[in-house]
């Protein structure tokens, strides 16, 4: 069974600089989608990024990148220039061929002014 | 705004009684998923419905079950409530053959 790891329960970052977040998942799948979701306090889950496990470059979203290594089964996040309203649960995901999705427990981020 | 609804926003029944939580998916979403939140995980995937029938399943007994319509609604009945179903359960609706989900705000069940 897929399993999604976030070893940062919780994590803080000041206004305008640059965070990462980290997730590792397990799989023994070739074909999947990973994903990162922000659950902001009013709790609707949007989706912050995305990626294809069969491409090789890292997706990008703006100011939101992953650093995807399919070897190591890794696949973080990195916030730069980060804002007040970056501040939310963040969610790694793993999306199976067969369209199971998985969540690691989440990742509280906290943008200081 | 993701386009995807849910009803009621809270809930509170009793153990034993059994619920009904609804989901509005955005138009010509065909796949819809629900999906159990507890208080400070993160969600686990209960079952998927994709035209009306449902195509996969998490590990959640049958007690949870489903229902989608040809409107692009669905509802997630849960009998024989427990105490451990109190949690926030969201629903997604995807577009077949697409991976990405969008997400209704949830429902707040509380089972006292």
């Amino acid at each position: 069974a897929q399993t999604v790891t976030q070893s940062q329960p919780e994590m803080s970052v000041q206004e305008a600089e640059t965070v990462t977040l980290s997730c590792t998942y397990d799989t023994s799948e070739s074909n999947y989608y990973l994903f990162w979701y922000k659950q902001p306090p009013s709790r609707q889950m949007i989706l912050v990024i995305r990626q294809e496990a069969y491409k090789q470059q890292n997706a990008t979203e703006n100011r939101f990148s992953v650093n995807f290594q399919k070897a190591a089964k890794s696949f973080s996040l990195k916030i730069s220039d980060s804002q007040l309203g970056d501040t939310a649960m963040y969610f790694c995901a793993f999306m199976s061929a067969s369209g199971d999705m998985r969540f690691g427990a989440g990742t509280r981020l906290t943008v200081k002014p | 705004e993701t386009g995807v609804t849910q009803s009621p926003t809270h809930l509170i029944k009793t153990r034993g009684q059994q619920v009904t939580l609804r989901c509005s998916s955005q138009s010509g979403h065909n796949t819809v998923s629900w999906y159990q939140q507890a208080l400070g995980q993160g969600p686990q995937f209960i079952f998927q419905y994709y035209r009306e029938e449902e195509n996969g399943r998490g590990n959640f007994p049958p007690r949870f079950s489903g229902l989608q319509f040809p409107n692009y609604s669905s509802e997630l009945n849960v009998n024989a409530l427990e105490l451990d179903d109190s949690a926030l359960y969201l629903c997604a609706s995807s577009l077949e053959g697409t991976d990405e989900q969008y997400f209704g705000p949830g429902t707040r069940l509380t089972v006292t």
